[in-house]
């Protein structure tokens, strides 16, 4: 059965940085394009980052490029995303979601506050 | 103007049939692109429904009812969820998406509400 388990969220303060990690299970992982989906309290979803099987291809939201990185270690079945010059505007559940977002982890919510 | 831009409610009853449209911004024609449907309900994560290019190129959700099924209609430039008999169970959020210039965009979602 495929899993997906957020870890890494937190309060953070305006500016600070993080790191979140999603680990997958029951799935060969290094053969999924993988995704980080947010979703700020009562809003929508937005796509975050997306990155390609190998780590070769990365895609940001323009809303966040230049502030966070997603990366990926295969041979640990693992996806991350590393937040810095977090905002106010950042905090929302952070979810990792396999391409074609057909399996969601259960995210993990990053609260950027003073 | 929002690249994807779906009604923010619709109301149905139980039984019927609802559909559930995602428009795409003039310029960007619907034919191009596979259309992925989700929905999710307070406290938990989105689900898969659907994907949908067209009627020889389509994707059902695993283990997802073919009573939700996909398509699209060109002269609205907009793609469509069809959910027919109507279960109390099928109130949530719905949330339409697109790949599109290097990277994904969803539509603000539709709150379907089944009364």
């Amino acid at each position: 059965e495929v899993h997906l388990v957020e870890s890494g969220g937190g309060l953070v303060q305006p500016g600070g940085s993080l790191r979140l990690s999603c680990a997958a299970s029951g799935f060969t992982f290094s053969n999924f394009e993988m995704n980080w989906v947010r979703q700020a309290p009562g809003k929508g979803l937005e796509w975050v980052s997306y990155i390609s099987t190998g780590g070769l291809n990365i895609y940001y939201a323009d809303s966040v490029k230049g502030r966070f990185t997603i990366s990926r270690d295969n041979a640990k079945n693992s996806l991350y995303l590393h937040l810095n010059s977090l905002r106010a505007e950042d905090t929302a559940i952070y979810y990792c979601a396999r391409q074609p977002f057909d399996y969601w982890g259960q995210g993990t919510l990053v609260t950027v506050s003073s | 103007q929002a690249v994807l831009t779906q009604p923010s409610s619709l109301s149905a009853s139980p039984g019927a049939s609802a559909s559930l449209t995602c428009t795409l911004r003039s310029g960007i024609n619907v034919g191009s692109y596979r259309i992925f449907w989700f929905h999710q309900k307070p406290g938990s994560p989105p689900l898969y429904l659907l994907s949908y290019k067209s009627d020889s190129d389509k994707q059902q959700g695993s283990g997802v009812p073919s009573r939700f099924s996909g398509s699209k209609d060109a002269s609205a430039n907009a793609g469509i969820l069809l959910i027919s008999g109507l279960q109390s169970e099928d109130e949530a959020d719905y949330y339409c998406a697109i790949w599109h210039n290097s990277g994904w965009v969803f539509g603000g979602g539709t709150k379907l509400t089944v009364l």
